[in-house]
């Protein structure tokens, strides 16, 4: 089976730091991978992590560890526009396959 | 972005009646998917093809069929809509050309089945 689980919704201030974590329990897993979605818009692709660790991309950071099947997207430097829901997705063994957790609601408040 | 399309963009219909939401991309990805959009309940594969006239079922497919006979397009038919069905539709793509590649998202399709 798959569980992919996130916090529903999350509040942070402008010029902060958040971190958004995702937790997993699936039977295969071949990465894992974060987007953004805005309201009422398509998600667009964040990071994507496979091996442990951390991989930094500007503001944002992902970070993973495959023992603990868990995952967080660390979002620095907060803007207005970061106010999105965040969505994590692992994928399957094959890779033909992402599952997604039910993502977490960020709002950035002045 | 990948140059995907939706269409049509927003769809009110009946109970019992069939609904054909229609993707269509651009880029020549291999890899395209059907996912339906629920609060709380996130993103969830409904279908997926991974060539033309190859398909296969997701997590969601009972009610839904599709069909692909040409690269660019990918069409989710709901055979007799249902107001379970009442949903945001994305399409989705991907390339098929690496291991670490994306997906990458058309717009979206809002049904009301009534």
């Amino acid at each position: 089976g798959q569980n992919i689980d996130q916090p529903t919704e999350m509040t942070a201030t402008e010029g902060a730091i958040v971190q958004i974590n995702c937790t997993y329990q699936t039977s295969g897993f071949n990465g894992l991978f974060w987007y953004q979605q805005h309201a009422g818009e398509a998600p667009t692709f964040l990071s994507y992590n496979v091996l442990d660790g951390l991989e930094e991309k500007g503001r944002f950071s992902s970070f993973l560890s495959r023992s603990k099947g868990y995952s967080y997207l660390l979002l620095k430097e907060l803007q207005m526009k970061d106010s999105a829901s965040y969505l994590c997705a692992v994928r399957n063994n094959a890779g033909n396959m992402l599952t997604f957790g039910g993502g977490t609601r960020l709002m950035v408040k002045p | 972005d990948a140059g995907i399309t939706q269409s049509p963009r927003h769809k009110v219909t009946e109970t019992g009646t069939p609904v054909t939401l229609r993707c269509h991309q651009t880029e020549n990805h291999r890899y395209m998917y059907w996912y339906r959009q629920d609060p709380g309940h996130g993103l969830r594969l409904i279908h997926y093809s991974y060539g033309v006239k190859d398909t296969d079922k997701g997590e969601v497919s009972d009610g839904y069929s599709v069909s692909r006979s040409k690269t660019e397009d990918f069409l989710l038919t709901l055979e007799s809509a249902t107001s379970s069905q009442t949903s945001v539709y994305f399409c989705a793509t991907r390339p098929g050309t690496g291991f670490s590649e994306t997906q990458y998202f058309g717009p979206g399709t809002r049904l009301l089945v009534l």
